[in-house]
């Protein structure tokens, strides 16, 4: 069963940092693009990051292009979001997803974590 | 990259049909057969429910299906049960190299 499991939300001050992870298990992690989709407290979902499955291509929404880095680890099947010089706005739930394939939707998700900016 | 638009709301009585729209432009839902749909509970992460604009994931029961007409894709859920209440969220990939999501539809049986 395909499974993954984000980690590294918490409470950081505007300005700061914080990198996301999320464990894969139950399938070819290398074979895959995946993506960050994330959820501000109520409203819809905006998809964030995506990156190839050899990691060599990677995607980014314009709100977070320049601060954010999308990386993975495909020895240790395991995808990273590192988030620089963050904002209010960018409270939300973050989902990683892997995608079912080129262009096409998001399955499965993770259960997500909380990252709230506020000082 | 807009959002895509999607009706706020729904509802439905049990055995009913609804379906929601999901209008973009040709950059997205318009341009690419990569339409999406998601079914999310309070609390819970999306799940998957149409790709490639008609496609099932395994384990999606049949009443749901997909369709596309121009720059708006529908979602159509039929024989309505109790379980379906939630929020709808459509989903297009871009010209830009991104997926861009609509507002999400909150889904009510009556």
């Amino acid at each position: 069963e395909v499974h993954l499991v984000e980690s590294g939300g918490g409470l950081v001050q505007p300005g700061g940092s914080l990198r996301l992870s999320c464990a894969a298990s139950g399938f070819t992690f290398s074979n895959y693009a995946m993506s960050w989709v994330r959820q501000a407290p109520g409203k819809g979902l905006e998809w964030v990051s995506a990156i190839s499955g050899s990691g060599g291509s990677t995607f980014y929404a314009d709100c977070v292009k320049g601060r954010f880095t999308m990386s993975r680890d495909n020895s240790k099947n395991t995808l990273y979001l590192e988030m620089n010089r963050l904002r209010a706005e960018d409270t939300a739930v973050y989902y990683c997803a892997k995608h079912v394939g080129e262009g096409s939707g998001f399955d499965p998700w993770g259960q997500g974590t909380l990252v709230t900016v506020s000082s | 990259q807009s959002a895509l638009t999607q009706p706020a709301s729904v509802s439905g009585s049990p055995g009913q049909s609804v379906t929601i729209s999901c209008t973009g432009t040709s950059s997205d839902v318009g341009g690419y057969n990569y339409v999406s749909w998601y079914q999310q509970h309070p609390g819970k992460a999306p799940k998957l429910m149409i790709y490639d604009v008609t496609n099932r994931p395994s384990g999606v029961s049949n009443r749901f299906s997909g369709s596309k007409s121009g720059n708006t894709a529908s979602l159509t859920i039929s024989g309505l049960q109790a379980e379906d209440e939630g929020v709808y969220h459509c989903s297009s990939y871009t010209s830009s190299s991104s997926w861009v999501f609509g507002g999400g539809t909150r889904l009510t049986v009556l």
